[in-house]
């Protein structure tokens, strides 16, 4: 499918353990990016990647890990989730640098219990 | 640094009234870009329009309109005659060069809510 697809879409899991959100997008956008939406905070940034290889950090990126082996995926790995990591992620992309308009997937809900 | 703000947390109106969606930025920089989008309930985020500084013209895309005004840093967005289907969370997004590389900053978000 073309777009960006993010997986799974709901995931719950334990205190603790580490979770992979993925995300996939086929346009070949060189930036991907990775948000969590809370209620009162909008969407802040977690990570971001400039390329393959080149990645970045955002506002909020402590406890998670990600990496960009090839240009199309992005995954988003919790190392140890927490409580405060319940969150609606959402993974984007734009083709260029921060002045076109950046496109989203559909967002994965995580529950961390 | 920059920030965006919206104020307004909730609006509810009933169906056909007007609704304006109040967003205000701040940057350093004078080259930026200013973004609204729309997470309707089904939860995907919804691109509805980019605006550069340089482009102080107003613009309107059917029922919705924007007004930006640099003197006031604001970039407010309007929903004429609006509509069950307009029921949303509406961000407003600023993107701009030095410290923050052209990251996108979000606001809070503003949820709408039209009644029948």
């Amino acid at each position: 499918d073309a777009g960006i697809t993010q997986s799974p879409r709901y995931k719950i899991t334990e205190t603790g353990r580490q979770v992979t959100l993925m995300c996939h997008q086929t346009w070949s956008h060189s930036y991907m990016f990775w948000y969590r939406q809370d209620l009162g905070h909008g969407l802040r940034l977690i990570y971001y990647s400039a390329a393959a290889d080149i990645t970045d950090k955002g506002e909020v990126p402590d406890g998670y890990v990600v990496s960009r082996s090839k240009t199309e995926n992005f995954p988003l790995t919790l190392e140890s989730a927490t409580r405060s990591q319940t969150s609606v992620y959402f993974c984007a992309s734009s083709l260029l640098r921060g002045d076109t308009e950046a496109f989203f997937g559909q967002g994965t809900r995580l529950t961390v219990v | 640094a920059q920030k965006v703000t919206q104020a307004q947390t909730e609006i509810s109106v009933v169906e056909k009234e007007d609704v304006t969606l109040d967003c205000v930025y701040e940057t350093r920089d004078t080259t930026y870009y200013l973004f609204w989008y729309k997470q309707p309930p089904s939860g995907e985020l919804v691109f509805l329009i980019r605006r550069n500084s340089f482009d102080e013209q107003n613009e309107i895309s059917g029922r919705y309109s924007w007004n930006f005004q640099k003197s006031t840093s604001s970039f407010n967005f309007t929903i004429t005659a609006s509509q069950v289907v307009d029921s949303a969370i509406y961000f407003c997004a600023l993107s701009a060069p030095g410290s923050n590389d052209y990251k996108l900053s979000f606001g809070a978000g503003t949820t709408v809510t039209v009644r029948a």
